[in-house]
């Protein structure tokens, strides 16, 4: 069965540090990948995906990730955090199927960004 | 206009009650879905149904029953609730299963607590 890792569980940096958060997944197949966004209380939001083509995926927020395909990974990157990108981070895979496809969640990545 | 919206957001019930927590799309979607958050924010599929038909159904405990009456609505209905239902349930909706251009939509969440 397929799954997806997220290494860090919480992670904590200050204002204009970079961010690289780690994903690697389970799958023999073709997958989509995705990493989502939830901010305090709120609901989740599409941060960036990759379907095929350039691995290097650029998204929202000034957030980018890249699908290395050899490694299974697609690690989340931000040159330069701000407070405001304190939230969960999911990284997910998606497999299409014929009769449905869903979305398997990594566990989270609890990032606080320190003013 | 919220694009997937669930309500109640809130819901705070006594062991054993019967709830329901409804779903609506305005996206034009055929498919539909419910996903647990747990308290450690761990998310997983529970269903999907594709233009009202169910065609995943994750190892649910059958006191969860989804119904949709049409494919612009999914609603979860939840009997005999145990204090291990307390949970985040969102909703989501994307298109046609098969569609390379596939993303999921998150509704809100419904933050449920069985007291």
């Amino acid at each position: 069965a397929q799954s997806v890792s997220q290494h860090n569980h919480h992670v904590i940096l200050s204002e204009a540090a970079s961010l690289e958060l780690g994903c690697n997944y389970s799958y023999g197949g073709t997958v989509n990948l995705f990493w989502y966004v939830q901010y305090p209380g709120q609901h989740l939001q599409l941060l960036l995906k990759y379907f095929s083509g350039d691995p290097l995926v650029k998204g929202i927020k000034g957030f980018e990730a890249e699908f290395i395909k050899s490694k299974f990974s697609f690690n989340l990157r931000k040159p330069s955090v701000q407070w405001s990108d304190t939230a969960e981070y999911f990284c997910a895979l998606n497999m299409i199927k014929a009769a449905g496809n869903k979305l398997t969640f990594g566990g989270g990545t609890r990032v606080l960004v320190k003013p | 206009d919220t694009a997937v919206s669930q309500t109640p957001k809130y819901l705070v019930t006594q062991m054993g009650n019967d709830k329901s927590i409804k779903c609506e799309q305005n996206l034009g979607h055929d498919t539909m879905y419910w996903y647990k958050q747990d308290s450690k924010k761990f998310l997983k599929i529970m269903f999907s149904y594709n233009n009202k038909e169910l065609i995943i159904n994750e190892t649910v405990p059958n006191r969860f029953s989804p119904k949709s009456p049409d494919k612009a609505h999914l609603n979860l209905h939840i009997n005999s609730l145990e204090l291990g239902d307390s949970a985040v349930y969102f909703c989501a909706s994307s298109q046609d299963p098969g569609s390379p251009g596939n993303t999921i939509y998150f509704g809100e969440g419904s933050w449920l607590t069985v007291v």
